[in-house]
């Protein structure tokens, strides 16, 4: 059983195109996570949601725009891909309240290639 | 800013051999995690570090915390070719900032 899960894995596609990645987890969290991982392997956080609600809103360009249709999923739109935004892009989840000191679980990526 | 730096970058280490993994952190927090990425892969949970002096151990692996310090170490006893890999520590304030990273080769 996939605790989080990612799709697509791989995508790829040309500058100027507009993609989604979605996410969603089966473990019951109430907190979900978008990370962008860059080619040195730098992970930095660019959203957070709790319970549909945006938390965490780093800078990041207004071409990312994350969806929270319910706490189990957690959607990523980009608009206008730039060659900048090849990355890996990693969902996780975690849970607030009592579980909050426990680590966050991770999704396998999905590979963005922008040509 | 809460900031988190590693060092080593890369660690190349022959089998058989002891090395340590340090992780500093810039502002005040007492909840450090390790994680480990293979190659292509997901990032996995290895320790979860929650007070001043915690002391976690799995396997070859064994991580330590000092908050005074602000320093979290992991340190590989008897190095085995499955341990290669990305290892992150990251620091949770206000949210979880990673480290720069890890890469640990084990060779022969």
């Amino acid at each position: 059983d996939t605790a989080v899960s990612q799709t697509p894995k791989y995508l790829v596609t040309q500058m100027g195109n507009d993609k989604s990645i979605k996410c969603e987890q089966n473990l019951g969290h109430d907190t979900m996570y978008w990370y962008k991982q860059d080619s040195k392997k730098f992970l930095k956080i660019m959203f957070s949601y709790n319970n549909k609600e945006l938390i965490i809103n780093e800078t990041v360009p207004n071409r990312f725009s994350p969806k929270s249709p319910d706490k189990a999923h957690l959607n990523l739109h980009i608009n206008s891909l730039e060659l900048g935004d090849s990355a890996v892009y990693f969902c996780a989840s975690s849970q607030a309240g009592t579980g909050y000191n426990q680590p966050q679980h991770f999704g396998d990526g999905t590979r963005l290639s922008i040509l | 800013e809460l900031k988190v730096e590693q060092n080593p970058l890369f660690l190349s280490m022959q089998e058989g051999k002891n090395y340590t993994i340090y992780c500093n952190y810039s502002t005040t927090s007492d909840r450090l995690y390790w994680y480990r990425q293979d190659p292509g892969k997901s990032l996995e949970s290895l320790f979860v570090l929650l007070s001043n002096g915690a002391v976690k151990q799995e396997g070859r692996l064994m991580a330590s915390l000092d908050t005074k310090a602000r320093l979290s170490t992991l340190h590989i006893t008897a190095a085995v070719h499955d341990l290669s890999a990305t290892y992150f520590c990251a620091c949770r304030g206000d949210k979880l900032i990673f480290g720069t990273g890890t890469r640990l080769q084990v060779f022969p």
